[in-house]
């Protein structure tokens, strides 16, 4: 089972910040959170992760709660191409394996 | 680099029938994966390959088959055919050896038993 907890839909209205919560309340000392996109059933795109401090990159920021329990992907602008099931992993990095996969969360940005 | 690829992008095949799905990444990756995504559900992982010549199971490898005899090619081989076998496949890969362990996904094909 995943190990993560996100919510099924959201929607953002266009040029405004996306904020996508997930809750890990379990996550493990040594194991990074992933987030990846899928647009419209086109394979998964990878976004940004972090391990405790926040990151930027020319996608998205993510912001990780001191206690690493749950984290927010920020879409600073959203246009209608963001539009897509967004996923939240939790796993040890480079040790290869599995992404688990939950349901992910539908983002509709809207015009 | 043209990345993942895969073939076909569809098929439909009759129960009891076989086939190879093909996959092969130019990013030199050591990793290969494969994943199953069911209508409404998240991926779920086939197979994986650390490298050429290992392989292991991963969530539902029951009714698949692989092998890795190159460092880019990673076929799916389904043997019996069966109506749960419906799915959209991905194939993925991924370097390990420092920096991010970032998988990049194949367009996928699309599989329908009848």
């Amino acid at each position: 089972d995943a190990k993560t907890t996100q919510p099924p839909s959201m929607d953002c209205a266009e040029g405004r910040a996306a904020n996508l919560p997930c809750n890990h309340s379990t996550i493990s000392g040594n194991e990074y959170v992933y987030w990846y996109r899928q647009i419209h059933s086109q394979g998964p795109q990878y976004i940004i992760h972090g391990l405790k401090n926040n990151e930027t990159n020319e996608m998205a920021s993510l912001i990780i709660t001191e206690d690493r329990k749950s984290s927010t992907l920020i879409l600073p602008h959203a246009t209608l191409r963001d539009t897509a099931v967004y996923y939240c992993i939790v796993r040890v990095d480079n040790q290869g394996g599995k992404l688990i996969f939950g349901q992910g969360t539908e983002l509709s940005v809207k015009p | 680099n043209a990345g993942v690829t895969q073939t076909p992008k569809f098929r439909i095949l009759k129960i009891g029938q076989s086939m190879t799905l093909q996959c092969t990444q130019d990013m030199n990756h050591n990793y290969m994966y494969w994943y199953r995504q069911d209508p409404g559900m998240g991926l779920k992982l086939i197979y994986y390959s650390v490298g050429a010549g290992i392989t292991d199971k991963g969530e539902v490898p029951n009714g698949y088959n692989v092998s890795r005899s190159t460092t880019e090619d990673f076929p799916l081989r389904l043997e019996l055919a069966a109506p749960s076998q419906t799915s959209v496949y991905f194939c993925a890969s991924s370097y390990l050896g420092g920096g991010p362990d970032t998988q990049y996904f194949g367009p996928g094909t699309r599989l329908t038993v009848l």
